[in-house]
């Protein structure tokens, strides 16, 4: 019941744009997007629990699509900061949660 | 306000030995979670609990992983006898309440490798 995340990897210069993808084979009760920094703890980033549901803001946004089985993280003009293993986790009630292998991404100057 | 604190932050036993990792969560949250992260991989939840009930610990092998958490607060998770896969790092997280619905807040973890 582990979603799917891809790509694995992505290398970004700064400015540039990415998107991660998160799906699972039957619907989610929610997604939460994750980053972790190489030797840190996760670091939450935001939480869709709605079909339809677009959240975030200008530079890091999240959607949830109509059946809620894929969600996508969006990364606008990308900075230094935004290097890290980006993990969406999916929740499919509430008490089962699992998160994905994680999507890899790497900005430079 | 206190994040989640971990203690001890790095172990190194060898295999058959017995380790306990303990975790003291966000003051008034209810539910508290133990993931193993091996390197290169996601963080598998071994245990869930809310309040001092265990909500989920479909993942926790149970013949040589133990985890309780008395009064509701602290938690502590015990591997007797370890093996060599065992070594990852060990995350402890809490959030409000159940996990579908609030984020999860996660302490810097322990490593732990096995000899």
């Amino acid at each position: 019941q582990q979603p799917v995340q891809s790509p694995q990897a992505v290398i970004l210069r700064e400015g540039e744009d990415a998107v991660i993808n998160c799906s699972s084979s039957k619907a989610l009760y929610s997604v939460h997007w994750y980053r972790q920094k190489h030797g840190e703890a996760p670091v939450f980033l935001m939480i869709l629990l709605k079909g339809g549901e677009q959240k975030g803001h200008e530079k890091i946004s999240a959607s949830f699509n109509e059946k809620k089985q894929q969600s996508s993280l969006y990364l606008t003009a990308s900075q230094l900061s935004y290097s890290g293993t980006y993990f969406c986790g999916t929740g499919y009630n509430f008490n089962k949660f699992y998160f994905g292998s994680g999507t890899k991404l790497n900005v430079k100057p | 306000e206190a994040g989640v604190a971990q203690s001890p932050r790095y172990k190194i036993i060898e295999k058959r030995q017995s380790v306990a990792f303990w975790c003291n969560p966000i003051s008034g949250h209810a539910t508290l979670y133990w993931y193993q992260q091996i390197l290169g991989q996601g963080p598998k939840l071994l245990i869930q609990f809310q309040n001092n009930g265990v909500v989920d610990d479909s993942q926790l092998p149970k013949d040589r992983f133990s985890a309780e958490r008395l009064k509701g607060v602290d938690s502590t998770l015990k591997i007797q006898p370890a093996k060599l896969e065992d070594s990852a790092v060990y995350l402890c997280a809490s959030s409000l309440l159940a996990v579908g619905t609030y984020e999860q807040y996660f302490g810097p973890g322990t490593r732990l490798t096995v000899t």
